[in-house]
């Protein structure tokens, strides 16, 4: 069974720029989970889709935003790139809400120069 | 306060010997919790999940969890120089999966 898969694995952009990070859950999970993790500090929540619906938001600005396709996949967006942003972003999936187990994927590093 | 405090060590121990880590948390809503394991610029790896108070056993890895206390542990007995790694903690009410900060262990052979 496939795990978590996350594109791209690196991504290097310019300061101002988008980048579009992208998930896939595992066969059969509903919930994607997205976290930032910059180097060195722990994993800071960005956002829990559900169901195709954002169900929860962590403490960050709009410029942080993202979707659930109706295949479950996700994608995560970040407008107006800042040097600090640079992180690994990681994305995990589960099966029924925030109540079994979730699964990570390897990540998507950022790079922002 | 945050919601889930753990103490990021680091934690260098000889192998052969038995890792405790733990952590503890504020939230009495939290009801599953889970260990993550994180190699160096890797995804977290699961390692344990459980949803009740007590022991919860799976190779060399132990899992104990107290609500009442709201302090949960994972230890690792007969460590091996491949159990170096970032340890996570991590727990959900029905809103968020809320993680610690992660104990740095290594072992040293």
């Amino acid at each position: 069974e496939a795990g978590v898969t996350q594109s791209p694995t690196h991504l290097i952009k310019t300061r101002g720029q988008q980048a579009t990070l992208r998930c896939s859950p595992i066969s059969g999970h509903t919930s994607v989970y997205w976290y930032q993790q910059a180097l060195g500090l722990g994993l800071q929540f960005l956002l829990w889709y559900d169901e195709g619906e954002e169900r929860n938001r962590g403490n960050f600005p709009p410029r942080f935003s993202g979707r659930q396709f109706p295949n479950y996949s996700s994608e995560l967006n970040v407008n107006a790139l800042e040097l600090e942003d640079s992180a690994l972003y990681l994305c995990a999936s589960s099966a029924d809400r925030v109540r079994t187990e979730a699964f990570f994927g390897q990540g998507t590093r950022l790079t922002v120069v | 306060q945050k919601e889930v405090e753990q103490d990021p060590g680091p934690l260098s121990v000889p192998e052969g010997a038995i890792v405790s880590l733990n952590c503890t948390y504020s939230n009495s809503a939290f009801q599953y919790f889970m260990w993550y394991r994180q190699y160096s610029r890797k995804g977290p790896e699961l390692l344990m999940y459980t949803y009740s108070s007590g022991n919860k056993e799976d190779g060399r890895f132990t899992a104990q969890v107290d609500k009442s206390s709201k302090y949960i542990s994972l230890f690792i007995r007969d460590s091996q120089p491949s159990d170096s790694a970032t340890y996570l903690c991590a727990m959900t009410d029905d809103y968020k999966l809320s993680f610690g900060a992660g104990t740095t262990v290594t072992v040293r052979a």
